[in-house]
């Protein structure tokens, strides 16, 4: 299995609601990585958990709640989101070390925040 | 330092042309260079890739060249078609973990049929 599975593949959220975005792979990848992506921009970096504990986490709102119950999985928890949090949610994985083969991308959850 | 530049922003080639996008990088610690193809709506899937001690690699319509002396890398898609229409990334690593993988700003491509 060579594939990082994202669900949903759209979310339509009221920004009072709690949603989860989920994130899974197969791969024995010990990185995983929340990416938020705006129309006509790369990727950005939201967390990054290594060996399921959160290591990297750029600045994001609390509204942003990631979890990683375990190796495989990856959960971005949405609470009180607000319009402009509207955007491509990638979640990527990648080997932790050893050689570098860079990550594998989900196809992403598109999110409309109303 | 960490910054990866790209160009063209977008670029617009005729059915069986070669396209040809270009990237240059400052930091000489990264190691391994992806390029990656984006469709609308979907996430990024990776083409192909190169490390520093090579300088070319072939994969099908798709090449990339590596000038480490001047740090840029350059992907080439010839016979271009378009189902190849998409936007590509160029990126940067030197290790396989979070804030070091650097993406480029991007180029639109659109062949024309």
């Amino acid at each position: 299995d060579t594939e990082v599975t994202q669900t949903p593949k759209h979310l339509v959220m009221g920004m009072t609601n709690k949603k989860s975005l989920k994130c899974e792979q197969h791969m024995g990848h010990r990185a995983m990585y929340w990416y938020k992506q705006k129309a006509k921009k790369p990727p950005e970096l939201m967390f990054v958990y290594s060996y399921e504990k959160l290591s990297i986490n750029e600045s994001v709102p609390s509204r942003f709640s990631p979890e990683c119950p375990n190796s495989s999985l990856l959960n971005l928890h949405l609470h009180a989101l607000q319009p402009e949090d509207s955007a491509l949610y990638l979640c990527a994985s990648s080997q932790e070390s050893g050689v570098n083969y860079g990550y594998t991308f989900g196809s992403g959850t598109r999110l409309t925040v109303v | 330092q960490q910054q990866v530049k790209q160009s063209p922003q977008s670029l617009i080639v005729q059915k069986g042309g070669i396209s040809i996008i270009n990237c240059a990088y400052e930091n000489t610690a990264f190691d391994y260079f992806p390029w990656y193809q984006q469709f609308p709506g979907k996430g990024p899937a990776l083409l192909i890739a190169i490390r520093p001690d090579v300088s070319e690699k072939k994969e099908g319509r798709f090449t990339i060249s590596f000038n480490k002396s001047a740090k840029q890398f350059s992907l080439h898609i010839m016979d271009s078609q378009p189902g190849d229409s998409a936007t590509y990334f160029c990126a940067a690593t030197f290790d396989n973990y979070g804030q070091n993988f650097v993406f480029g700003p991007g180029t639109r491509l659109s062949v024309l049929p």
